[in-house]
């Protein structure tokens, strides 16, 4: 079966380096996502990633091993408005996305 | 730009009622999708439209049904409501004719339940 596996809740300090990691298994590959979602809201994009290796978008970088099946967003700088759920899902081989329920990502100051 | 407007906001209905979820994008986006999110799930796919005047089930499809009669609109009609289909329903599109591979954008959401 298809699966996307990541931890429920991670806590962090502002100002601080965060990782969220993601598992995953589909029915072929196409690519890796991570998306944003705050309380109440809906989600927004973040990341694609459908090569090895590390893409980086300012503070956000995700990172992608499909040999491990394997991802995770690397959250730098942590800031306040950073507290939100963030959510990997994986393109299948139907170009359907199988999403994970999300990390809940709690800043302490 | 609007991007994908959602009504109604939230909605509180009496189960065995019918109810109809309205979704618009203004992006000429071809592809549009409906899903739910419940508390400990990830996302789950309802139906979705490649191009207007197709559509396809995905991953939980009974108990609702959806029409593509133009790019714009992606309405999902609740027949009969039961219990079970209080969620939070998403409605997203995006820029693909193979389906997914680009960039799926949401919007707010619609808030259901069902008593």
């Amino acid at each position: 079966g298809q699966n996307i596996d990541q931890p429920t809740e991670m806590t962090a300090t502002e100002g601080a380096i965060v990782q969220i990691n993601c598992t995953y298994q589909t029915s072929g590959f196409n690519g890796l996502f991570w998306y944003q979602q705050h309380a109440g809201e809906a989600p927004t994009f973040l990341s694609y990633n459908v090569l090895d290796g590390l893409e980086e978008k300012g503070r956000f970088s995700s990172f992608l091993s499909r040999s491990k099946g394997y991802s995770y967003l690397l959250l730098k700088e942590l800031q306040m408005k950073d507290s939100a759920s963030y959510l990997c899902a994986g393109l299948d081989s139907n170009y359907q996305l199988i999403w994970g329920a999300g990390t809940k990502l709690i800043i302490k100051p | 730009i609007a991007g994908i407007t959602q009504a109604p906001t939230s909605q509180i209905l009496a189960a065995g009622r019918r109810m109809t979820l309205r979704c618009t994008q203004d992006m000429r986006h071809n592809a549009m999708y409906w899903y739910r999110q419940d508390l400990g799930l990830g996302l789950r796919l309802i139906h979705y439209s490649n191009t207007a005047g197709t559509t396809g089930k995905g991953e939980v499809p009974d108990g609702y049904s959806v029409s593509r009669a133009n790019t714009d609109d992606f309405p999902l009609t609740l027949a009969s409501a039961v219990p079970s289909q209080t969620s939070v329903y998403f409605c997203a599109s995006s820029d693909s004719t193979s389906g997914g591979m680009d960039t799926q954008y949401f919007g707010p959401g619609t808030r259901l339940t069902v008593l």
